[in-house]
């Protein structure tokens, strides 16, 4: 069974840098199954990155997602003031589909 | 991508049962896997059931199995879990997601706002 950690476990910055955040498996991710989610305070999650490097329908181009094998790296190339969330990653294609912890986009 | 809209949490004694379920609209809901997923309180995301478009084939999360049991009926446009035995670990915030095809594959391309549920005496 697949585990994803994340890191860092919170990253603070300024609106308008760039946010740079790593999920790591434990094993290999076949044909990059892995996804990447946006959840808001109150808010569910969101889709933002499949396929490891795809954008979801009306994703902004500032999400970027790359990666193979076991690290994968989603980017966020000018922080705007929307973008303070948590950051899941996730791995599909099979039971069981597990979640990394989570990496917090806070305001510096 | 539609709206799901999730029902039927609330607070449980240990071992009691509770049954969520999920209204979908605006997609045709048959033709979609769909999946629960839980959130404890201050925690992360956790896959929990999943079913695919037919309701013929089912998954369970280890923590769950024996327990839990996902259901659909189409003609109603509605997700259910069935949740027995109820524990303590199990509070959290329900959600329901839709799959991006018929087959489970675990890609949750909506999702909707969640229901709480809490497993207290």
């Amino acid at each position: 069974e697949i585990v994803l950690t994340q890191s860092p476990a919170t990253l603070s910055l300024s609106p308008g840098e760039r946010a740079t955040l790593s999920c790591r498996a434990s094993q290999t991710v076949k044909t990059n199954y892995l996804a990447w989610y946006q959840q808001k305070p109150g808010q569910a999650p969101r889709l933002l990155i499949y396929g490891a490097s795809i954008r979801a329908t009306g994703i902004p181009d500032r999400f970027s997602g790359s990666g193979s094998g076991t690290d994968f790296t989603l980017t966020i190339s000018r922080l705007e003031p929307e973008d303070f969330a948590v950051y899941y990653c996730q791995k599909y294609g099979g039971s069981p589909i597990p979640f990394g912890p989570g990496t917090k986009v806070d305001i510096k | 991508e539609g709206q799901l809209f999730e029902s039927g949490g609330g607070l449980v004694q240990p071992g009691g049962s509770l049954r969520l379920s999920c209204a979908a609209s605006g997609f045709t809901f048959s033709s979609y896997a769909m999946s629960w997923v839980r959130q404890a309180p201050g925690k992360g995301l956790e896959w929990v059931s999943a079913i695919d478009g037919n309701g013929g084939i089912t998954y369970y999360a280890d923590s769950v199995k024996g327990r839990f049991t996902i259901s659909r009926d189409n003609s109603k446009n509605t997700l259910y879990l069935q949740m027995n035995s109820l524990r303590a670990e199990d509070t959290a915030l329900y959600f329901c997601a839709k799959d991006r095809s018929l087959l489970w594959f675990g890609q949750l391309i909506s999702w909707g706002q969640g229901t709480l549920v809490t497993v207290s005496s």
